[in-house]
């Protein structure tokens, strides 16, 4: 186990709706980077954020956004639903202090929308 | 942009024997870090080893050992005396060290080997 954890493991939706996926990272971890794996894919970087601010993304667009909170926990928001967003969410938590530092990985969220 | 090239979309190999998995990258910077991750069925990824680019000694964890090639950009992993626990996707990753030191860590993946070990 990497300590980090997501909610929830699966959710539906339909086509335009909002949803809003939560991790906790683990604690000290000042960075959370989030990831979407397709089916039979790697994950691809979507943002990341430190110190409750977003300092890089992916080539994602706006609809997908995040927050990063002072407890260690953090949520990707992802509006106006499309089809092509059903995959595996995950989330990564490190310690960022200008070395790179591991990323511990979640467990992921399933997300499927019809 | 980095891209990451793993050519083995599944493998198999005997319980306590070795197998090899391959991944090639293409990139123009010079100082990176190149990861092997592991992905079983329970989706949890877990680190397996880390390689810096500027350290020419290959590292080794354990059963798990890396032939990295700077200049033919190649970062293959070599599984020793495979357990039936090894059964896992094996992700390739890159992580540009220059944006690293700025906070920003983001992994570039491959598509993934699916290893079986079969007892």
């Amino acid at each position: 186990e990497t300590g980090v954890t997501q909610s929830p493991t699966h959710l539906i939706k339909t086509r335009g709706q909002q949803v809003t996926l939560r991790c906790s990272s683990q604690s000290g971890h000042n960075t959370v980077s989030w990831y979407q794996q397709a089916l039979g894919q790697g994950p691809q970087f979507i943002f990341q954020y430190y110190r409750e601010e977003e300092n890089g993304r992916g080539n994602f667009p706006p609809r997908f956004s995040g927050l990063q909170f002072p407890n260690y926990s953090s949520e990707l928001n992802v509006n106006a639903l499309e089809l092509d967003d059903s995959a595996l969410y995950l989330c990564a938590s490190s310690f960022t202090s200008g070395f790179p530092d591991t990323q511990y990985f979640g467990p992921g969220t399933r997300l499927t929308v019809l | 942009a980095q891209t990451v090239t793993q050519s083995q979309p599944e493998m198999s190999v005997q319980e306590a024997e070795t197998v090899t998995l391959s991944c090639t990258y293409d990139t123009s910077e010079s100082n990176y870090y190149l990861f092997w991750y592991k992905q079983p069925p329970s989706r949890q990824m877990i680190l397996v080893i880390r390689q810096e680019a500027y350290k020419q000694q290959n590292a080794t964890e354990n059963r798990f050992s890396v032939n990295f090639q700077k200049a033919a950009k190649s970062f293959s992993l070599k599984i020793s005396d495979s357990q039936l626990g090894d059964t896992a996707m094996y992700f390739c990753a890159f992580m540009n060290q220059f944006l690293a030191y700025s906070g920003n860590t983001p992994l570039v993946f491959g598509k993934g080997t699916r290893l079986s070990v079969i007892a």
